[in-house]
């Protein structure tokens, strides 16, 4: 069965220390991968999105991740937090036997950032 | 930057009631989408449609849930007869192409009583 997963429900870091979150799908088809950021009280803002080519990809507010076929992942990572990082974060994926639009969302990281 | 609506922020029903939830996608898009999350849970994705109809819905998506562009700009969500378990944070998403960079609203969050 098709299914996304983070492992980690919730990571403490300090401000300026590296993040690193963790994304897994199973599933045989090829993925279009996605991260999401929700804020609390706010909507879900698209961080960065994987569908082929340079298996390293950039964000936005200084977010990258990487796609690694061989471990199924889609880590997500930040050299150095910043306050306003505090909040959820959701891997999603498309697979590309489905119909656009039926992303199936992780069930999230909260991260959480110490002074 | 423009951005998805969603009214109103916080929706408190009595069970059994119709409710409807409202989105305005971004002017130019063109495929929209309801997603919804219960408290401590994942988004699950409910429907998406596009050219006036819907293109796929989920198993959760049942009889009691419909959804209409009734004008240019708008872009519902109706629950007919609410139940509790329909307590959730509803989001509304809207892409200029099919489920690319999808956008997404602040959400509603629907309380059933």
């Amino acid at each position: 069965a098709q299914s996304v997963t983070q492992p980690d429900i919730h990571i403490t870091v300090s401000e300026g220390a590296s993040l690193e979150l963790r994304c897994n799908y199973s599933y045989g088809a090829t993925p279009y991968l996605f991260w999401y950021v929700q804020s609390p009280g706010q909507g879900l803002q698209l961080l960065l999105k994987y569908f082929s080519g340079d298996t390293l990809v950039q964000g936005i507010k200084g977010f990258e991740a990487e796609f690694k076929r061989s471990q199924s992942s889609f880590n997500l990572r930040k050299p150095s937090v910043h306050w306003s990082d505090a909040a959820e974060y959701f891997c999603a994926v498309v697979w590309t036997t489905d119909s656009w639009g039926k992303f199936q969302f992780g069930a999230g990281t909260q991260v959480v950032v110490t002074p | 930057e423009p951005e998805v609506t969603q009214t109103p922020s916080h929706q408190v029903t009595q069970m059994g009631q119709e409710v409807i939830l409202r989105c305005v996608p971004i002017s130019n898009h063109l495929y929209f989408y309801w997603y919804r999350q219960i408290l401590g849970q994942k988004v699950e994705f409910l429907v998406s449609f596009y050219n006036n109809e819907i293109s796929e819905k989920s198993e959760i998506f049942d009889d009691q849930f419909s959804v209409e562009r009734p004008d240019g700009s708008n872009f519902t969500l109706k629950i007919r007869s609410t139940k509790l378990e329909d307590s959730a944070m509803y989001f509304c998403a809207s892409s200029e192409g099919e489920g690319v960079d999808q956008h997404f609203g602040d959400g509603t969050r629907l309380s059933i009583l």
